[in-house]
Formats: C-alpha cells, structure tokens, sequence
C-alpha cells in the first residue's frame, strides 16, 4: 500500500452536478497532485498543491478546482459535471526530498450521466 | 500534441518470454523518465526510472534502455511472469517550479500466459 487514501472509490452523478474528491495523503508529503484518467489513456495532469497553494495546472478548465489543507489532505472539486468527466480521478502524493517519487492513490472512479 | 508516444497498445507474451515496450518523446527538456505498472483497481506504482545521462539501468528483470539523440526508450521484462500482467505507462518530466510533473503514454495492456 502506498499510504495515498481516496473517497469515495465510486461515484455516479448526473450531467450538471457538482462533485468534490477526498485525498488524504502519506504521512509526511506536503505535495499532492491530482491527475485524470479516461478509460484506456494515461493520467492527465489536473493541478498540484504545495503547502496549500496551487503550483502548477494542466490544461483542464477552472471548473475544475481544489483544496489542500494544512494536514495536507486535499480536495478535487468539479463543478457543471459533463459526461466527458467520466474517469478515474487519481491523486499523488510527494515529499520535498524525492521531487520526482510520487505515490498514488487507487483513485475515485466517476460516472457522469 | 500528445508528447510522449507509447507503442504497443497491447502485448501478449508466454511465461518466461521476453517484454518489449516502446515510448518516444519530443520535449527536450525532459530529464527524467520513470515507468509505472497499474493492476486493475489500482494507482499506478513507480516500477523504474532513469535519466539521460545513462544508456541504460536494470532493476532486477526490469531494463530502461534509453536512447537520447532518438528521443526514445524502452522497457524490457525479462523472463516475464503471470504476475507482471498489468498495464505499463511511460513517462517524461522536467523540473518545473522545483515539481517533476510527468506526461504520461497511453498504456499498454500486457498479458502473459502461463
């Protein structure tokens, strides 16, 4: 186990609606990063926190927004839910010392109807 | 612009056959390129990574060839198990803002019969 928890494991919503993500992260990683996953594709990069303060954001509209907080779990919230949504939403956790070692959680999976 | 291209899409093998899986990448400024494996209701795991400046690294049955002036890479498995069906993505980053944000391949889906 990688010591990245997320909830819910699975969601259904419909088109519309909004929806928010739960991340807590491994002990110790003040880093979290959340990605994107369409069924068959590789993870898409959403956005990072560091420290409660976004760092860095892919290409994803500002529907699409978070959280960190001070124990560093953090929040993926999506607002006007499309059916393109539908995904594995995953997060990553990281410490200042290994910049490029990330853990993942085993992801939120959403379903947009 | 997908920026780091992954072939196969799929691959079957025999137990105890050789693993082959491509990646290609255009970015120059990436420097580092892990590998990360993902079973099925699972995040992915980093399984091995390597940088440019070494042609290649080998952890255990798991081999990075690397080749820089061809922007590409690749991933062996040796003597590969039932155990290793999963599915590979490649990956690339760079530092940005003191963070290595990876770009991901596409996957590829590897199954190995007994």
């Amino acid at each position: 186990e990688t010591g990245v928890t997320q909830s819910p494991t699975h969601l259904i919503k419909t088109r519309g609606q909004q929806v928010t993500l739960r991340c807590s992260s491994q002990s110790g990683h003040n880093t979290v990063s959340w990605y994107q996953q369409a069924l068959g594709q590789g993870p898409q990069f959403i956005f990072q926190y560091y420290r409660e303060e976004e760092n860095g954001r892919g290409n994803f509209p500002p529907r699409f927004s978070g959280l960190q907080f001070p124990n560093y779990s953090s929040e993926l919230n999506v607002n006007a839910l499309e059916l393109d949504d539908s995904a594995l939403y995953l997060c990553a956790s990281r410490a200042d010392r290994a910049k490029n070692i990330q853990y993942f959680g085993a992801g939120t999976r959403l379903s947009v109807l | 612009q997908q920026q780091v291209k992954q072939s196969p899409q799929s691959l079957i093998v025999q137990k105890g056959g050789i693993s082959i899986i491509n990646c290609a990448y255009e970015n120059t400024a990436f420097d580092y390129f892990p590998w990360y494996q993902q079973f099925p209701g699972k995040g992915p795991a980093l399984l091995i990574a390597i940088r440019p400046d070494v042609s290649e690294k080998k952890e255990g049955r798991f081999t990075i060839s690397f080749n820089k002036s061809a922007k590409q890479f690749s991933l062996h498995i040796m003597d590969s198990q039932p155990g290793d069906s999963a599915t590979y993505f490649c990956a690339a980053s760079s530092p940005s803002g003191g963070s290595y944000i990876p770009t991901f391949g596409r996957g590829t889906s590897l199954i190995v019969h007994p």
